[in-house]
């Protein structure tokens, strides 16, 4: 069992549609959770992050955490062409540099 | 804003031969990392540092060296190149680790070992 899963879709959807994107991870330690955005041909960016479970807020995106199930999302409203990306979960423990990754979701939004 | 910068972008090289990777960064980081990415998986670390002079091994160290001798630079050498490195290659670097501080990425090296 990977640390880390992710469905690596890919997933397409309509312009304007909500994107529910998950992992689920197996390690009881990670505390830090990340969402990243890549582009093609480009390094990741941090879109989110949140320490713990909850949610947190930003724009359009909205993250998720539930320790309990092991299991965060990340949900983009009014999806737009330019969010077509692939999206990578990312999680630390406590002082731990060593950031785990799933393997990433490829999300196509159509105009 | 540079940023994080990487060269070379693209490169191929033959099994058994040797390269650096360049890594350099203008936000006066302390902490620099380097990962790969492979088709399929995501990130791996390969090594990472907390400042000049002090590098540690990540998840996937093997076939890889690190120096950091400034602050800002932090190359990563390929010795004796495998098929198993052809990869992307990621250079990062944060203020802080990676709990709580965002990480920034540069735009990638492209590597083939054939």
């Amino acid at each position: 069992q990977k640390e880390v899963e992710q469905d690596p879709g890919p997933l397409s959807v309509p312009e304007g549609a909500i994107v529910s994107l998950n992992c689920t991870y197996s390690n009881s330690a990670f505390q830090y959770f990340m969402w990243y955005r890549q582009y093609s041909r480009k390094g990741p960016e941090l879109l989110m992050y949140t320490y713990s479970s909850g949610n947190k807020e930003d724009g359009r995106f909205t993250a998720q955490v539930d320790k309990s199930s092991k299991y965060i999302s990340l949900f983009i409203r009014d999806s737009q062409p330019s969010d077509s990306a692939t999206y990578l979960c990312a999680m630390s423990a406590d002082n731990n540099n060593d950031m785990r990754f799933g393997a990433g979701t490829r999300l196509t939004v159509k105009p | 804003n540079a940023g994080v910068t990487q060269t070379p972008k693209f490169r191929i090289l033959k099994i058994g031969q040797s390269m650096t990777l360049q890594c350099t960064q203008d936000m006066n980081h302390n902490y620099m990392y380097w990962y790969r990415q492979d088709p399929g998986m995501g990130l791996k670390l390969i090594y990472y540092s907390v400042g000049a002079g002090i590098t540690d091994k990540g998840e996937v160290p093997n076939g890889y060296n690190v120096s950091r001798s400034t602050t800002e630079d932090f190359p990563l050498r390929l010795e004796l190149a495998a098929p198993s490195q052809t990869s992307v290659y990621f250079c990062a670097s944060s203020y802080g680790g990676v709990s709580g501080n965002t990480i920034y990425f540069g735009e990638g090296s492209w590597l083939t070992v054939v």
